[in-house]
């Protein structure tokens, strides 16, 4: 069972509205990720970090923002959801060195603005 | 720009059968790692295989590399209904920051 978590699952919210996707993992990794897929589409990296307060945008342009003041957690902010904001989000995590053996993926939130 | 892509984008096939799927890349890599998505879920990680490395055995799992071609295989031998999915493969390009970029997926159909 995967030991990343996000919540909620699915999200329909209204245009305008301020939202937060959250994502926790309880390994221990320093580095996490957001990803947005469309259905059936590939992933596009949005966000990353390497560690606490190490944040940096991704190659697909978001209108997201991301926070990392504490290792295990890493969500992610729409300051003014839009229609075009809809799609999955998915939050990964992976160690370092040793311990680097992929990622791990929460469920995924699935994001429809209305 | 698209690191990855996958060939073919779906594949059907009958239980008991090997389901093989290809995929390319355009820089030089560290590694390249296979994961499956479950519709709507989030992905799972199968296999790594370094750039020093040519096959790769995990299961019912085969990968195999050929950096000369940038290019690798993923071979599901005796498939099952269960592993039905979307197989992408990821590279980390050679930045060495661990930053994966995604192919564009196999879908796989196994039926019973």
């Amino acid at each position: 069972e995967a030991d990343i978590y996000q919540t909620p699952r699915y999200l329909v919210i209204g245009t305008g509205k301020k939202i937060t996707l959250e994502c926790s993992q309880t390994m221990g990794h320093d580095k996490m990720y957001w990803y947005q897929q469309d259905p059936g589409m590939e992933l596009h990296l949005i966000h990353y970090s390497y560690g606490v307060n190490s944040t940096e945008k991704g190659d697909l342009s978001s209108e997201s923002t991301v926070s990392r003041i504490r290792t295990e957690h890493f969500p992610l902010t729409l300051e003014s959801a839009r229609p075009s904001h809809t799609s999955q989000y998915l939050c990964a995590s992976a160690g370092q060195g040793r311990r680097y053996g992929g990622y791990t993926f929460g469920s995924g939130t699935r994001l429809t603005v209305v | 720009s698209q690191q990855g892509e996958e060939d073919p984008q779906a594949l059907s096939i009958q239980e008991g059968e090997n389901a093989t799927m290809n995929c390319s890349y355009k820089t030089s890599i560290n590694n390249l790692q296979w994961y499956r998505q479950n519709s709507g879920r989030g992905l799972v990680h199968l296999i790594l295989i370094r750039s020093n490395e040519r096959e790769k055995h995990s299961g019912r799992l085969r990968v195999t590399l050929d950096t000369s071609k940038k290019s690798s295989s993923l071979l599901i031998t005796a498939s099952r209904a269960a592993d039905t999915a979307s197989y992408f493969c990821a590279t980390d390009g050679d930045t060495g920051f661990q930053k994966l970029v995604f192919g564009t997926g196999t879908r796989l159909l196994v039926s019973p």
